[in-house]
């Protein structure tokens, strides 16, 4: 029972257009939404996260939309550079706090390659 | 000085033995937690402690047990290991999050494990 999908295994994009990278849930419950990027042989880094009450948020390339009516977010990245290159992750943490907080459910991952 | 550091990198070990993975963070979270992430990729919770508190026990086997020495260090010790324990294993750290807020989680670069 998988609570945090990504459906696109993959993603290629030219450098300088946008990367769209997306993610559904289920549970209703989660408050808080990160992206994370990761490269081969080393641990996931935080790029971005949105509150359940927002609907965006933005930091410099980077902008993560929330729709919870649909359960679905998105990354987009503009533009986009090679180093983008990476696996990115959408993850979900639970509210309530306690034995809650920082209980994050991961996405699979979807490969973005950014050709030059 | 690497934020969160993990040994070792790779460990390659037979079945039945008994490993340990270590984890430091040198960042003053006071929570820190243990991720598998399995051949399909999935990175899932397994522990979290706060303080040296267990805080998150998911439905791991009783052969997995975490030690917390210290808030700045938190330990995997695993034993009789059976081949489906092969997996990537992260530790991370975070902050203590202040009601209403959320703190990203730090990763290491990962413990490759794998069991023949």
């Amino acid at each position: 029972d998988q609570q945090v999908k990504q459906n696109s295994p993959s993603l290629s994009v030219q450098e300088g257009r946008i990367s769209i990278l997306n993610c559904d849930y289920t549970n209703s419950m989660f408050d808080y939404f990160l992206w994370y990027k990761k490269y081969p042989a080393e641990g996931p880094t935080f790029l971005i996260s949105i509150s359940s009450i927002k609907d965006k948020n933005e930091d410099g390339r980077f902008t993560v939309f929330l729709n919870k009516s649909a359960k679905h977010l998105s990354l987009h990245i503009v533009p986009s550079q090679p180093g983008d290159s990476a696996v990115y992750f959408c993850a979900a943490n639970l509210g309530g706090g306690g034995t809650s907080y920082g209980k994050l459910t991961f996405g699979q991952g979807t490969i973005l390659t950014v050709h030059p | 000085d690497t934020a969160v550091s993990q040994t070792p990198k790779y460990l390659v070990t037979q079945m039945g033995n008994d490993k340990s993975i270590k984890c430091e963070q040198n960042l003053g979270h006071d929570t820190m937690y243990w991720y598998k992430q399995d051949s399909k990729k999935f990175l899932k919770i397994m522990f979290s402690y706060n303080n040296k508190e267990l805080i998150i026990n998911e439905t791991v086997p009783n052969r997995f047990s975490p030690k917390s020495p210290d808030k700045a260090h938190l330990n995997l010790h695993i034993n009789s290991l059976e081949l489906g324990d092969s997996a990537v294993y992260f530790c991370a750290s975070s902050p203590t999050g202040t009601s209403g807020g959320f703190n990203e989680q730090y990763f290491g670069p990962g413990t490759r494990l794998t069991v023949t």
